[in-house]
């Protein structure tokens, strides 16, 4: 069955640094990917799409990669900022293209000053 | 433009309660998904409407619950009768077409506790 995987650990880093989040998946072969944004009490927020024939995206202080062959997309916060602080979650389209999303796990990343 | 807007943002219920959650999608998505949300589970999709017809609704869990879309601004999740099993955030998304390739718009999600 098709699978996300995300590090359900939290990742800690220092204000300034570069933060890198990891999606894994199983049994896709996606014609894109996205990554959400959530707040504690707040819905999701789309951030990236990428497509399966691009290999980077980038918006602002964010950096998507695409590796289909690896079956991974990472995603970068360069200069992170406490404000950053929220969970990220990955998105792969159900049935590898078409409308419907599945969400991974998500990472909560925090940035501390 | 007010997002996707939903309705209660908290609902406190009876075992054995039907709840009714309510959705108003951005003007001009024709694609509307619920998805349900908890710690365990994480998020995940219950039903799909496209053109405010149910495209998918293999997310659903069994027949105590139920969606309808009557026009493209409203959409509402009924759960009759509600278990304790069902408390977790449900979340409204819309997008404007179909394809996947536009993100969605989430609501802030209805939070039910089921006691």
């Amino acid at each position: 069955s098709q699978k996300i995987e995300q590090n359900s650990e939290a990742l800690n880093i220092q204000e300034g640094k570069t933060a890198t989040l990891t999606c894994n998946y199983t049994n896709y072969s996606p014609a894109y990917l996205q990554w959400y944004r959530q707040d504690p009490g707040r819905g999701p927020v789309f951030l990236l799409l990428i497509r399966e024939n691009e290999k980077e995206k980038r918006k602002e202080r964010l950096k998507v990669t695409f590796d289909t062959t690896l079956k991974q997309s990472l995603f970068h916060i360069t200069a992170s900022q406490p404000a950053d602080s929220a969970t990220y979650l990955c998105a792969l389209p159900r049935g590898d293209a078409g409308n419907m999303l599945t969400f991974g796990g998500g990472t909560r990343l925090m940035v501390k000053p | 433009d007010a997002g996707v807007i939903q309705s209660p943002r908290h609902e406190v219920t009876e075992m054995g309660q039907e709840v009714t959650l309510r959705c108003k999608p951005i003007s001009g998505h024709n694609s509307l998904f619920w998805y349900r949300q908890t710690m365990m589970r994480g998020l995940e999709l219950l039903i799909y409407f496209n053109n405010n017809v149910p495209i998918d609704d293999s997310g659903m869990p069994e027949d105590r619950f139920s969606a309808k879309m009557p026009n493209a601004s409203f959409s509402t999740l009924k759960i009759q009768p509600s278990e304790p099993r069902d408390s977790a955030v449900y979340f409204c998304a819309s997008s404007p077409r179909q394809g996947g390739v536009v993100g969605y718009t989430f609501g802030s999600g209805t939070r039910l506790t089921v006691v």
